[in-house]
């Protein structure tokens, strides 16, 4: 399967402060997947990012509070802006590298914010 | 619109016992249906899926499910599991928007 690297794997920050995720994939691939997973609960399709393309937000997630580069088929960064505590999560990549439905997700990013 | 409903938060069970975790969707047309694990501080782990064909989906390591059309569910069962079995279990779905829907997981908690 695909090897998903995400880094950092955890970070404590400020908040009003920003910080950017990284998800580098070792195969190309069309479509990344950003989500969010908040203290206890599931998992949140944040946006969808194509290569060459402006990303696709979900409802409730807005691309200046989360801006998303994908400059090619292998990498992806999500920024998450501004940061309150209500951001603490873990933010977790995922790509379907088969291209039959079989998504893998990278290990996590856990955000605490204070 | 699509959602996924996991019945049970949590599902405490002894070693070597069988366990069911529930899972039901709405839809309204065909979906594909997975079973994922997120094993403590670990990224989520495909356990197995159902896209088309026999309704009974097995795993490498004895978890399987059951599609049920009628009732819309997708029920993860194991018939005797291990220890090393504890984890948070997410059924999600594959809506015509190419996105997964996640229910809100269901811990399984394995007691010696």
């Amino acid at each position: 399967s695909a090897v998903i690297s995400q880094k950092p794997s955890r970070d404590i920050c400020q908040r009003g402060t920003s910080l950017t995720i990284q998800c580098q994939v070792d195969s190309q691939v069309t479509m990344m997947f950003w989500y969010r997973q908040q203290p206890g609960q599931s998992l949140t399709l944040i946006a969808t990012a194509n290569q060459g393309s402006e990303a696709t937000y979900e409802s409730g997630f807005v691309i200046d509070k989360f801006p998303i580069s994908r400059p090619n088929l292998t990498f992806s960064t999500l920024t998450v802006s501004n940061m309150s505590p209500e951001d603490s999560s873990i933010y977790l990549c995922s790509v379907d590298w088969t291209g039959n439905y079989g998504y893998t997700f990278g290990s996590g990013t856990r955000l605490t914010v204070v | 619109a699509q959602s996924v409903t996991q019945l049970d938060s949590q599902v405490p069970v002894f070693e070597e016992a069988p366990v069911e975790l529930r899972c039901n969707y709405s839809s309204s047309v065909s979906v594909y249906l997975f079973w994922y694990v997120q094993y403590p501080n670990q990224g989520l782990q495909l356990l197995l899926k159902y896209l088309s064909g026999s309704t009974l989906v097995e795993s490498i390591n004895g978890f399987e499910a059951e599609f049920n059309k009628s009732q819309t569910s997708f029920h993860l069962r194991k018939p005797s599991v291990h220890i090393s079995d504890t984890a948070e279990y997410f059924c999600a779905v594959h809506n015509q928007g190419g996105k997964l829907i996640f229910g809100q997981g269901t811990e399984l908690s394995v007691k010696p």
